[in-house]
């Protein structure tokens, strides 16, 4: 079936380095992804979204990439901080599918001090 | 700026008691969601309620019932509690239902079932 998933299930970074988190999504009708942040013990928190007629968009340390060619999303983090270690969900919608999202299994970020 | 709000944080149950987890939101949101977490499964859609007044199943909806009480509170019952129902479940709330927005989640509700 049609599935978002995420290609390693753990990353150890060095604090102050760059991260980068990859997605790969099968459903070719997709139009729009979302990139959420789960810490220990709280709810997946939004990070950044981005449409499908969009292949980059920046918020703050943050920038998603999308390659529709490949069904390859993937955020970058910039200068990873301890604060940022928790578990990184993408997630697609197809708008004829209204409500639903598709979520990956989620990586989980480890920054080393 | 409370967000999607979630009762009980925390419950332990026997198998066969039933409960209701709560869940409000003060975001003037129209479409609400309940889904549940397991490990190594992702987070799967149990029902939605697209707009207040309709609910609709999710993925897994066998053992739940929903009810959208208005459009700030939309409740999950647990009719007969089985072990298969342990997880985290979590609520969530979006603007609407055909929109390029995120959905906004609570922090959860941690049940087990013995």
């Amino acid at each position: 079936g049609e599935s978002v998933g995420l290609h390693l299930p753990t990353l150890s970074v060095q604090e102050g380095d760059n991260s980068i988190i990859n997605c790969a999504y099968s459903n070719s009708a997709s139009d729009y992804f979302i990139w959420y942040k789960q810490e220990s013990g709280k709810g997946p928190q939004f990070i950044i979204d981005i449409r499908s007629n969009m292949d980059k968009r920046q918020g703050q340390r943050v920038t998603v990439l999308l390659n529709k060619t490949v069904k390859h999303l993937s955020l970058q983090i910039a200068a990873t901080q301890p604060g940022d270690s928790a578990v990184y969900f993408c997630a697609e919608n197809k708008e004829t599918s209204g409500s639903r999202l598709t979520f990956g299994e989620g990586t989980q970020l480890t920054v080393n001090p | 700026n409370a967000g999607v709000t979630q009762t009980p944080k925390f419950q332990v149950l026997k198998t066969g008691q039933s409960m209701t987890l709560q869940c409000a939101q003060d975001m003037n949101h129209n479409s609400m969601y309940w889904y549940r977490q397991d490990p190594g499964m992702g987070l799967r859609l149990i029902y939605y309620s697209a707009s207040e007044g309709t609910t609709d199943k999710g993925e897994v909806p066998n053992g739940y019932n929903v009810s959208r009480l208005n459009k700030r509170e939309f409740s999950l019952r647990l009719e007969s509690a089985a072990p298969s129902q342990t997880s985290v479940y979590f609520c969530a709330s979006r603007l609407t239902e055909y929109s390029n927005q995120p959905q906004h989640f609570g922090d959860g509700t941690r049940l087990s079932i013995l």
